[in-house]
């Protein structure tokens, strides 16, 4: 079961599947490259998944700690992107935020607003 | 990759250097800081590349610049604010993101 908070957070049981909309996308994002960086409560920050644009070959990286359970989903055509999240265990429990920055100098980056995700039975 | 004190301080209106430490191998790597204010997401302020130039993010002041020494790269605030009282990240590219432990600065 998944549960919506009034604060805009989820909860959500172990094992479980989520999948998070990237919410900064208020342009055609087609030549930006796309990075989800989650904090977990009390914690810094940490990069989990990186993907190019189409137009930059569709590159992707995963961090150790998120690779074969988490896959970044995105359509440019649609302006769609999303972070699908398999198998979610209680130390996956973080704001994540999604953050977007031209291809072609991936370090100037716009933060979107996070979303709270709360891991537990 | 990255190494970052864990605190600093400086009185309102001074200035601080706040500096992110490129580990052996990736002196030459462009880093990027970030600020958190409490309870706040991150915002982008700069992009630091090796020969010391700098990139702003939009809207960002004046006060902030950014400087490199070698495998330091350094982000100094100017005429500093209470508002500049927050968690400062550095972040660099190496086969994925890399983020620093973060700098919590103190306003005094």
């Amino acid at each position: 079961e998944v549960k919506k908070e009034e604060s805009g957070g989820i909860v959500i049981q172990p094992g479980r599947s989520l999948t998070l909309p990237c919410a900064n996308l208020g342009f055609k994002f087609g030549d930006f490259a796309l990075t989800w960086v989650r904090q977990a409560p009390g914690k810094g920050l940490e990069w989990i998944a990186f993907r190019r644009s189409d137009n930059f070959g569709a590159i992707t990286e995963y961090a150790a700690s998120v690779r074969g359970r988490f896959s970044v989903v995105r359509d440019d055509s649609r302006n769609i992107a999303q972070l699908q999240m398999n198998d979610l265990k209680t130390e996956d429990t973080a704001i994540y935020y999604c953050i977007t920055g031209p291809d072609y100098d991936v370090l100037t980056v716009t933060w979107g607003q996070g979303t709270l995700v709360t891991v537990r039975s | 990759v990255l190494t970052q004190s864990p605190s600093a301080s400086a009185s309102l209106g001074a200035s601080v250097k706040l500096t992110c430490t490129l580990s052996s191998g990736h002196a030459r790597y462009s880093i990027a800081w970030h600020r958190q204010r409490p309870e706040k997401g991150p915002q982008y302020l700069l992009k630091v590349n090796g020969d010391g130039t700098h990139k702003k993010g939009d809207g960002v002041p004046e006060r902030f610049s950014g400087s490199s020494s070698g495998a330091e790269r350094h982000l100094t605030i100017s005429s500093l604010q209470s508002e500049d009282e927050a968690d400062y990240y550095c972040q660099t590219w190496d086969t994925g993101m890399v983020f620093g432990g973060g700098t919590r600065l103190s306003v005094l």
